[in-house]
């Protein structure tokens, strides 16, 4: 079966990088999208961007354009998500998430996600 | 963007209860329109897509529906496994958005 595993917990300093990883078991990795999302503390979640496994193909949201890189490495079924110059708002869990297309330009929903990574960011 | 805004924000019930969270979008987005479960420490869960299509392995007392702006999600008789909190998520267009989430709580 389908499973999403993430790299554990971080805890980083204000203007420092962040990099999270999501290791995909169950399926042939480069058929699908992986996206991500996050959800700080009280907050809804948020979607972030997504990653074609395939060819490499990124997509995100215009809040985090100028601050995250996708990457995978397809021997390894592993998707990445680095953040940067983290500030105490950045505070949240991450989740990665298969995304499945439905047709055309529409966007993904998300049937199996990972456990997801608390990234804490303080001085 | 589509703003997305769920009714109620926490929701007090007993096993057994039928239980209806409402999802209105500030737009029409058809039917695509995702539910999902989440539970602290744990993978999120996908029960619902196209706004009424169970996903596999869900349980059938789990309903969807709706389209254009408003949508129901129903639990038909709520089971102890069903305390979680509840989102909506639009994919009608970029970016995706999802709602402020529902709280189902022990009564």
């Amino acid at each position: 079966q389908v499973h999403l595993v993430q790299s554990g917990a971080e805890v980083k300093k204000p203007g420092a990088s962040v990099k999270v990883s999501c290791k995909a078991s169950g399926y042939t990795f480069s058929n699908y999208a992986m996206q991500w999302v996050r959800q700080a503390p009280g907050q809804r979640l948020e979607w972030m961007g997504w990653i074609n496994a395939g060819n490499g193909d990124t997509r995100f949201s215009q809040k985090f354009q100028d601050r995250v890189t996708l990457t995978r490495d397809k021997s390894a079924s592993t998707a990445y998500m680095e953040l940067s110059s983290l500030r105490s708002e950045d505070t949240a869990v991450y989740y990665c998430a298969r995304g499945i297309w439905v047709a055309g330009p529409l966007p993904y929903y998300f049937d199996f996600w990972g456990q997801g990574t608390l990234v804490t960011v303080s001085s | 963007d589509i703003q997305m805004t769920q009714s109620p924000s926490t929701l007090s019930a007993s096993v057994g209860d039928r239980v209806t969270i409402t999802c209105r979008a500030s737009q029409s987005i058809s039917s695509w329109l995702a539910w999902y479960q989440l539970k602290p420490g744990k993978a999120p869960k996908l029960l619902i897509y196209k706004a009424s299509t169970l996903e596999s392995g869900v349980p059938s007392r789990f309903s969807g529906s709706g389209s254009g702006t408003e949508f129901t999600l129903t639990i038909s008789s709520l089971q102890p496994d069903d305390f979680a909190t509840y989102y909506c998520q639009q994919y009608n267009s970029y970016p995706v958005g999802f709602g402020q989430g529902t709280k189902v709580e022990i009564k």
